[in-house]
């Protein structure tokens, strides 16, 4: 009963510094997404992926690229971290297609300084 | 373009009472409309979801919505908070043209709800 399992949970960078937050579902879901979450802002989408091999940008792209490795797994890439990106990080897959019923991961913290 | 406004930051009430979190949407169409909870250090859960079919919607854990489109609002209810209803909501409307298949979301600011002993 893994679900969406994220890693790393937390994470440390320096500015310029680049990492890549990893995500994987293990229930067979074709659609899946990464947004992150700011103090009183909500959830803002920055990538999607409606099915293996195909990627599309949400609402706030820029400074991250994306992988639809393959079905399961959808990861998320900061090149050149910046104090901005200094955000919590949630990917999510999708039960069944244009529902919004979306299953989400606990969540990456991740801290650019 | 859709959008969602909650009308609460933060709402805290005693446990065994009423349990009321306001949300406001704009959209062009008939829009599908969600919540969702966060509990601390968690990822979110879907808690109901309004497509039309009917305009109470039930959820999970006791906790159920109304649609009112006269009003443009989606307001969240329980009849009796308990203390493990203590987090973050989410009120959240879908893009009347899913893309590629993929169905975006527009999530308001999230209103905590704390509960009192």
């Amino acid at each position: 009963n893994a679900g969406v399992t994220q890693t790393p949970k937390f994470q440390v960078l320096k500015t310029g510094q680049s990492m890549t937050l990893q995500c994987a579902q293990d229930m067979n879901h074709n659609s899946m997404y990464w947004y992150r979450q700011d103090p009183g802002m909500g959830l803002r989408l920055i990538y999607y992926s409606a099915s293996e091999g195909t990627t599309d940008k949400g609402e706030v792209p820029n400074g991250y690229n994306v992988s639809r490795l393959n079905k399961r797994e959808f990861s998320l890439r900061l090149e050149s971290a910046a104090p901005s990106q200094t955000s919590v990080y949630f990917c999510a897959s999708e039960r069944l297609v244009n529902t919004g019923e979306l299953f989400f991961g606990e969540g990456s913290r991740l801290t650019v300084l | 373009a859709q959008s969602v406004t909650q009308l609460d930051s933060h709402v805290s009430v005693s446990e065994g009472t009423p349990v009321l979190l306001r949300c406001n949407y704009s959209s062009s169409y008939s829009p599908s409309l969600f919540w969702y909870v966060q509990h601390p250090n968690k990822g979110l859960q879907l808690l109901l979801k309004y497509t039309s079919a009917a305009t109470l919607v039930k959820g999970i854990n006791g906790f159920e919505a109304e649609f009112k489109k006269s009003e443009t609002s989606f307001h969240l209810t329980k009849p009796s908070a308990h203390m493990s209803d203590a987090a973050e909501y989410f009120c959240v409307v879908s893009t009347s043209l899913p893309i590629q298949g993929a169905q975006k979301l527009v999530f308001g600011q999230g209103t905590r709800l704390t509960i009192n002993p």
